[in-house]
C-alpha cells in the first residue's frame, strides 16, 4: 500500500534523544491517526487529526508530541522516551466522517535503549 | 471501558478448509466494523468492512454481523497457506473512536 508512507521504517534511539516520525498520505483523506502497537496488545489509538485539528488525545504522555501541518502530513515528535515506548508506530488515514475504513502506513519500528 | 474481544489463537486449519474467526464488542452503539489482516512485521491491511446486520461476501471472505448479540465474524473459505496471518477486528464506537482487538493468529497447514 503506497497510499500512506512513513519514515523512517526503523529507528533506534537513546532515552535522551529527540527524533521525529513522519507520515504522508496520498489518498485525499482529511483525517490522520497515530497508533502504537506493542506485542500482545491491541492497537492503541494515540492521536487523531481532522482537517489539521487535533480531535483525540488518548491520555498519551507528553514525551510524544504530534504535529499536523496540513491534511496530508503528520509528524510524531519524540523526546526523553522510555524503553517501554519501544513498539511499532503506525500512521493511518481515513475520510473525515470518522467511521470509515482506515488505511495504514508500513509503520516505524522504534527501539528505545 | 469499551472493548473488543478476540481469541488470540493460534487457530490451525488444514488447507482448503473454512476458517472461522470471531469477535465480540461491548459498546452497543457501535456502527462500523472492520476486519484487517496483518502479516508478521507488516501493517494491517483491510479485508472487509461491514455496517449492517447480516452477511457480506467478497471472494473467499464473508463477514457476518449480529448487532443484537454484539458479535462480528469472518469466514475464510478454501483457506490457503498465504492466509496465515493475524486477523484484527476493529469496531468504531463513535466518531474517530476506533477500537481494535488483540487479533487472532491463523495458521493454514499445507
Amino acid at each position: 500500500e503506497t497510499g500512506v508512507t512513513q519514515t523512517p521504517r526503523h529507528l533506534v534511539m537513546g532515552m535522551t534523544n529527540k527524533k521525529s516520525l513522519k507520515c504522508e498520505q496520498h489518498l485525499g483523506h482529511n483525517a490522520m491517526y497515530w497508533y502504537k502497537q506493542s506485542a500482545k496488545k491491541p492497537l492503541e489509538l494515540m492521536f487523531v487529526y481532522n482537517f489539521k485539528e487535533q480531535t483525540e488525545n488518548n491520555s498519551v504522555p507528553s514525551r510524544f508530541s504530534p504535529e499536523c501541518p496540513n491534511s496530508s502530513h503528520l509528524f510524531l515528535h519524540l523526546h526523553t522516551l522510555q524503553p517501554e515506548d519501544s513498539a511499532l508506530y503506525l500512521c493511518a488515514s481515513s475520510s473525515n466522517r470518522g467511521q470509515e475504513t482506515q488505511y495504514f502506513g508500513p509503520g516505524t519500528r522504534l527501539l528505545v535503549l | 471501558q469499551k472493548e473488543v474481544e478476540q481469541n488470540s489463537g493460534p487457530l490451525s486449519v488444514p488447507e482448503g478448509a473454512i476458517a472461522s474467526l470471531n469477535c465480540t464488542y461491548s459498546d452497543r452503539v457501535s456502527q462500523s466494523f472492520f476486519w484487517y489482516r496483518q502479516y508478521s512485521g507488516k501493517s494491517p491491511e483491510l479485508i472487509m468492512s461491514i455496517y449492517s446486520n447480516g452477511d457480506k461476501e467478497d471472494g473467499r471472505f464473508t463477514a457476518q454481523l449480529n448487532k443484537a448479540s454484539q458479535y462480528v465474524s469472518l469466514l475464510i473459505r478454501d483457506s490457503q497457506p498465504s492466509d496465515s496471518a493475524t486477523y484484527l477486528c476493529a469496531v468504531v464506537s463513535g466518531t474517530y473512536k476506533y477500537i481494535f482487538g488483540t487479533g487472532t493468529r491463523l495458521k493454514v497447514l499445507a
